[in-house]
């Protein structure tokens, strides 16, 4: 079975500081990779996703991911954070190639972004 | 379009009881998952459904169930309701076509066992 391991707990930055959220998957074959982000009192919302082609995604709100496969890691950078991006940060793995499959999710990232 | 919706967002039960939760998926979607997130355990999935068949399951007990009707609206069910079932229970749907598959979450039911 797959599993998703998020190495930070929590993060706290200042605005304008760069950020780098860790994910590391384990699963052997081809897989499809997600970040998502629950701002306070919203739901999950999908950031960015790969499922093949081009390793390096770009999403919504400047937010960008790196598939390097022989490292099963789907790291999500952002250049410069904004007060606006304080949230949990998911990121998720599904068996890749199907129309179907569960989403495994790592534990979450906090991040605290101080003006 | 509208997006995932579930019903009701808030709830307070007592244990023993049980509870239904519904999830209408956006228009156009076959496919329902449930998720249930805790801060102890995460997001953790439960089951998947297309086109009213159960597809996928996850590691929970037998209490929790659900379905889904032909207009691909879904239920999930919670027998006999335990504390630690306090959960956020979320909802997400999916077109499923091909191999590109994405899924839209809703904003959960927050479910309180007392």
């Amino acid at each position: 079975a797959q599993s998703v391991s998020q190495h930070n707990h929590h993060v706290i930055l200042s605005e304008a500081a760069s950020l780098e959220l860790g994910c590391n998957y384990s699963y052997g074959g081809t897989v499809n990779l997600f970040w998502y982000v629950q701002y306070p009192g919203q739901h999950l919302q999908l950031l960015l996703k790969y499922f093949s082609g081009d390793p390096l995604v770009k999403g919504i709100k400047g937010f960008e991911a790196e598939f390097i496969k022989s490292k099963f890691s789907f790291n999500l950078r952002k250049p410069s954070v904004q007060w606006s991006d304080t949230a949990e940060y998911f990121c998720a793995v599904k068996i890749g190639g199907t129309s179907y499959g569960k989403l495994t999710f790592g534990q979450g990232t906090i991040l605290t972004v101080h003006p | 379009k509208a997006g995932v919706t579930q019903t009701p967002r808030y709830l307070i039960k007592t244990r023993g009881q049980q509870v239904t939760l519904s999830c209408s998926p956006i228009s156009g979607h076959r496919s329902v998952s449930w998720y249930q997130q805790t801060p102890g355990q995460g997001l953790q999935f439960l089951f998947e459904y297309f086109s009213e068949t159960q597809r996928n399951k996850g590691n929970f007990p037998g209490r929790f169930s659900g379905r889904q009707f032909s207009n691909s609206r879904s239920e999930m069910n919670v027998s006999t309701l335990e504390l630690g079932d306090s959960a956020l229970y979320l909802c997400a749907s999916s077109s499923a076509k091909g191999a590109y598959y994405e899924q839209y979450f809703g904003p959960g039911t927050r479910l309180t066992v007392t």
